[in-house]
């Protein structure tokens, strides 16, 4: 069955780095379109940043852009998100999305159980 | 960005009543819209796609409609496990939005 797993949050200071990992199961991993989504402690859910199939095409939210850098590694069906310069803001769980793939843009119809990031001092 | 308002934020139903929720877009797109539910603790779950697709496996009293800048989520006979909070989504675009979300209550 289709499974994706995200691991690597944790407690970090601001202005810190952390990278998140998403391991999927159950799929060709390098058919699908993967993004990373967040949700703040109490709140709506965020797009943060969509990666192709083989890695050309890489878009990011605009309140990330330029600290988090989104990649993949086909041959071990795995995503990360590089999150660099940290800020109280992104607090949140973090979770790892496959695109449906019947379009592009398309719904997001597995999602991981998430990994929570806290960045405070 | 396109930004999505969901109304109600809050929704106190009891068991077996009928429930709809609206999505508003702030520029057409099309029937380019999903609903996802979303449990305390659990990641969201995709039910309806296209504005009216039905995701496998999941119930037929969950049904959407609409096009252009206005939708709906209907719930035609409120169960137990469909407590919980509702989001809508435009993918029209690659800069994905979601509504601010809709919590279903017990009455």
């Amino acid at each position: 069955q289709v499974q994706v797993v995200e691991s690597g949050g944790g407690l970090v200071k601001p202005g810190g780095s952390l990278r998140l990992s998403c391991a999927a199961s159950g799929f060709t991993f390098s058919d699908y379109y993967m993004n990373w989504i967040r949700q703040a402690p109490g709140k709506g859910l965020e797009w943060v940043s969509y990666i192709s199939s083989s890695s050309s095409t890489i878009y990011y939210a605009d309140s990330v852009k330029g600290r988090f850098t989104i990649s993949r590694d086909n041959a071990n069906s795995s995503l990360f998100l590089q999150m660099n310069s940290l800020r109280v803001e992104d607090t949140a769980v973090y979770y790892c999305a496959r695109e449906k793939g019947s379009r592009a843009p398309d719904v997001f119809d597995f999602w991981g159980q998430g990994t929570m990031v806290t960045v405070s001092s | 960005d396109i930004q999505m308002t969901q109304s109600p934020s809050t929704l106190s139903a009891s068991v077996g009543e009928r429930v709809t929720i609206t999505c508003r877009a702030s520029q057409s797109i099309s029937s380019w819209l999903a609903w996802y539910q979303q449990k305390p603790g659990k990641a969201p779950k995709l039910l309806i796609y296209k504005a009216s697709s039905l995701q496998s496996g999941v119930p037929s009293r969950f049904s959407g409609s609409g096009s252009g800048t206005e939708f709906t989520l209907t719930i035609s006979s409120l169960q137990p496990d469909d407590y919980a909070t509702y989001y809508c989504q435009q993918y029209s675009s690659y800069w994905w939005t979601f509504g601010q979300g809709t919590k279903v209550e017990i009455k």
